[in-house]
């Protein structure tokens, strides 16, 4: 079974808003990735938190991971127009021989 | 640089036709990864290779074989396919363990 799941599934919101996604992982982990899927088009990575940091920031985004929880957000402030796509998280772990696991993904629709 | 390169795009197949989706790296990248991806389900692992010459099972190996005889490529080999193999296609790879990944645009394979 996939090692990541996302929550919400999918998430509507207004240009400027921020959407904030979880990933909740079963297992031990060295890293969460982000990932972003524009429909159609193949995957291209956003973000990259290891097991020892908590918090993480690239422009408007901002990642926090929870090993006491297994879980992991990503909150995308302002958003706009072309944040429109699936998000992704992947887990590493040196148990799982590094697979690089996904989960289902959250779909974020952006409204002008 | 190219950096990851799936052939081809797209792909009809008839049940029980054989053919081999071909992914290309030119980043000397040590991990490659082969997933399939469908609707509602996120990324699943097919198989993987952690170097030239290896080879390992993911998530859903069964009905495809890979072959890593050189290290830029990687190749997904459908002996017989099946209906069920109707999905989109995804190469990925990346240096080293813990590191980001980089994916190709996608094989849509359809088999009637």
């Amino acid at each position: 079974s996939q090692q990541g799941e996302e929550d919400p599934q999918a998430l509507s919101i207004q240009e400027g808003e921020n959407a904030t996604m979880n990933c909740s992982y079963k297992t031990s982990i060295n890293n969460l990735q982000w990932y972003r899927q524009n429909s159609g088009r193949g995957l291209v990575h956003l973000i990259l938190i290891r097991s020892n940091e908590r918090e993480k920031h690239s422009g408007r985004l901002r990642v926090t991971l929870d090993t006491s929880k297994k879980s992991s957000s990503l909150l995308i402030t302002a958003s706009r127009a072309a944040d429109t796509a699936s998000y992704f998280c992947a887990t590493d772990a040196r148990s799982n021989d590094y697979k690089l696991s996904f989960g289902a993904g959250t779909t974020v629709t952006v409204r002008a | 640089n190219a950096g990851v390169t799936q052939t081809p795009k797209f792909r009809v197949l008839k049940t029980g036709q054989s053919m081999t989706l071909l992914c290309a790296q030119d980043m000397n990248h040590e991990y490659m990864y082969w997933y399939r991806q469908d609707p509602g389900m996120g990324l699943r692992l097919i198989h993987y290779s952690v170097g030239e010459g290896t080879t390992a099972k993911g998530e859903v190996p069964d009905g495809y074989n890979v072959s890593r005889l050189k290290k830029q490529n990687f190749l997904l080999g459908l002996e017989s396919a099946a209906p069920s193999q109707t999905s989109v296609y995804f190469c990925a790879s990346r240096g080293q363990a813990n590191t980001e990944a980089f994916f190709g645009q996608g094989t849509r394979l359809t088999v009637v």
